[in-house]
């Protein structure tokens, strides 16, 4: 069974900081993706990055990138340079592949995060 | 690029009411679909998933169910509902390997 953990249940930030969203994961399958997405106050789901498990690099878009720890099984965004906009809550997610070969992600309990003018 | 349409947006059902939520998909042919529920406040319960038409996969046992008329059609279903079905519940198409999932807007059911 997979498992993401999201300890930061709420977080506030100044405006203009950094911002690291912590995210771990537990799995056994040696391929695997890791998402992250922003759930503003109307509810809908925005993409931000994705890290492969095979992937060399730590993936990087735009402000946001994933501080990928492959042996220590963890996946974090950071966003640099924080805004107003950019207060929601956030999900880590894993993509999971089922019994009949499959796919279906994973998500963790998220974050909420607080921009702080 | 994929579009998924949801609606309602929102919904008030007495207990014990029937339920019928409606999925819709734009922009892709034979999509993997996807029922969600978030819980106030909480992260996102996967409920089924369907891989084609008439084929529908259940992750928790409970009082809803899916159905999968059409190849872009996905509907959530239940004949009685129960205070513990109010939440948030969205419908997911799988965009690509790298881009995880597209969302619809959701439904916000609230059961009183």
């Amino acid at each position: 069974a997979q498992k993401i953990t999201q300890t930061q249940p709420g977080m506030f930030v100044q405006e203009k900081e950094a911002v690291t969203l912590d995210c771990t994961y537990d799995t056994s399958d040696p391929s695997y993706g890791l998402f992250w997405y922003k759930q503003p106050s109307s509810g809908e789901m925005i993409f931000l990055i994705y890290q492969g498990s095979y992937d060399q690099q730590n993936a990087t878009e735009g402000r946001y990138s994933l501080n990928f720890q492959k042996a220590r099984k963890s996946a974090n965004l950071v966003i640099s340079a924080s805004q107003l906009g950019d207060s929601a809550m956030y999900f880590c997610a894993m993509r999971e592949v089922t019994n009949f070969g499959n796919e279906k992600l994973t998500f963790g309990t998220g974050t909420r995060l607080t921009i702080i003018p | 690029s994929q579009t998924i349409h949801q609606w309602p947006a929102t919904l008030v059902q007495p207990v014990g009411s029937p339920l019928s939520l409606e999925c819709t998909v734009e922009g892709t042919s034979n999509p993997n679909l996807y029922w969600y529920r978030q819980a106030a406040g909480r992260g996102l319960q996967l409920l089924f998933y369907s891989v084609g038409i008439g084929q529908i996969s259940s992750e928790v046992p409970q009082n809803l169910s899916a159905s999968r008329p059409q190849d872009r059609q996905f509907i959530l279903s239940s004949k009685k509902l129960l205070l513990s079905d109010s939440g948030f519940y969205l419908c997911a198409s799988r965009r690509g390997q790298y881009y995880g999932y597209t969302f619809g807007s959701g439904t916000r059911l609230t059961v009183v």
